[in-house]
């Protein structure tokens, strides 16, 4: 099993180009999330799914969209590239948690770093 | 808004000492706080959790702490190891309805010397 993979490993933007951040999970999860972490800021959720065809928005959407067409892969894109969109992206994925199930962790890719300048 | 304060930001400790981390709370709502751990290049995996039911929690040498009355929680690494040397993060979640929401922490990076 691979677990979650993520592609690309790095990327350079210029300011103004788009891109799209690939997820892909091998571990049947319903729930999918893309975090971004940067210095001093933790991992900060940006959109998420529970389930094919369904995203929502968390703690920092702005300028970032989703899309989970397949319940295996989960992508993340930036229409018009910013500076303050340098950071770390994790993807993770993890099954359904629900009142009194708590033993679901989130597993984890290896992150993307992106560089826009 | 940060919901999940985490201290030190680092912190160094002698091999076989006791490294400490706290985290404290402020949304009563929360009923899950995981630790995680983070080797560089790579993405965080789950180390330990714990459930406001309980005081304490042991795997091997990591022990979680939690004080609901205080919101405040902690994870103590018993015999530090150079191979525990890491950024850990403390978060916290509950259950909306609707996906796994972690809060996370600021993270602490823990160097261990030999």
């Amino acid at each position: 099993n691979a677990g979650v993979t993520q592609t690309p490993k790095f990327r350079v933007l210029k300011t103004g180009q788009s891109m799209t951040l690939l997820c892909a999970q091998d571990m049947n999860h319903e729930y999918m999330y893309w975090y971004r972490q940067d210095p001093g800021m933790g991992l900060r959720l940006i959109h998420y799914s529970v389930g094919e065809g369904t995203t929502a928005k968390g703690e920092v959407p702005d300028g970032y969209n989703v899309s989970r067409l397949k319940k295996q892969n989960f992508l993340l894109g930036l229409e018009s590239a910013a500076p303050s969109q340098t950071s770390v992206y994790f993807c993770a994925s993890s099954y359904p948690i629900g009142r009194g199930i708590y033993n679901s962790p989130l597993h984890f890719g290896n992150g993307t770093r992106l560089t826009v300048t | 808004q940060q919901q999940v304060k985490q201290s030190p930001q680092s912190l160094i400790v002698q091999k076989g000492g006791i490294s400490i981390i706290n985290c404290a709370y402020e949304n009563t709502a929360f009923d899950y706080f995981p630790w995680y751990q983070q080797f560089p290049g790579k993405g965080p995996a789950l180390l330990i959790a714990i459930r406001p039911d309980v005081s304490e929690k042991k795997e091997g040498r990591f022990t979680i702490s939690f004080n609901k009355s205080a919101k405040q929680f902690s994870l103590h690494i018993m015999d530090s190891q150079p191979g525990d040397s890491a950024t850990y993060f403390c978060a916290a979640s509950w259950d909306t309805g609707g996906g796994n929401k972690l809060t996370f922490g600021t993270g602490t990076q823990l160097k261990v010397e030999l």
